[in-house]
């Protein structure tokens, strides 16, 4: 079974640029989340989404952070414009169901610089 | 908005022992409670999940309780090898993460 595909693996970008990530979950997989994680700390979770709807997404920064899942599959996030303090690992996660206690697959995630 | 705290950012220990990692939270009840591995650059991997229903379970080498009173989850990895260091991270839920215990094994 293929595990949760996420690129690119690195991008350094400058302040004030955008940039986007994507995410391709295991396949049949219902649940989506897209995490941020700065270096020293835990994943902070910014948006979960169900098939192809958002169930939350309480912690995306929205005034600079969207996201989107089409047809219920893929999935991208994008900062636009980013902050020196986007700089982070993003990672992006799938599970069967939502809620009902079912483990997480998290991808390698995508690793950002901003300069 | 739910808090919650792993202690000591790291913790060495001689290959052989028990490791006792703590989770606490504050300002929700989740329904359950998960454990993961994360290595260097890599993704975290789902270890065990715990329902609030139950007090304990088992995985091999590992332990996770579950106090609801207390609010405290307790991971326990016996006979550590040193293969078993990484860094360790409670979960409430998919919702939030604690920062995480790094444990190093030593041989």
């Amino acid at each position: 079974e293929a595990g949760v595909a996420q690129s690119p693996r690195y991008k350094i970008i400058e302040k004030r640029q955008s940039v986007a990530f994507w995410c391709n979950p295991i396949s049949g997989h219902a649940t989506l989340y897209w995490y941020q994680q700065i270096l020293g700390q835990g994943p902070k979770l910014l948006i979960q989404f169900q098939n192809n709807g958002v169930v939350d997404d309480s912690q995306l920064p929205k005034d600079r952070f969207s996201a989107e899942r089409l047809k219920g599959v893929d999935s991208t996030l994008k900062i636009q414009p980013a902050k020196l303090e986007d700089s982070a690992v993003y990672l992006c996660a799938s599970s069967p169901e939502q809620g009902i206690g079912t483990e997480a697959f998290f991808g390698q995630g995508t690793r950002l610089t901003v300069v | 908005s739910q808090k919650i705290e792993q202690n000591s950012e790291a913790l060495n220990i001689q290959e052989g022992k028990t490791a006792t990692l703590t989770c606490n939270y504050t300002n929700y009840s989740p329904a359950y409670l998960q454990w993961y591995r994360q290595d260097p650059g890599r993704g975290p991997v789902f270890l065990l999940l715990i329902r609030e229903n139950e007090k304990e379970k088992r995985k091999e080498r590992l332990k996770v309780t579950f106090d609801t009173t207390l609010k405290q989850s307790l991971f326990h990895i016996t006979a550590s090898q040193p293969a078993d260091s990484a860094t360790y991270l409670c979960a409430l839920e998919e919702l939030s993460f604690g920062a995480g215990t790094t444990v190093t094994v030593r041989a």
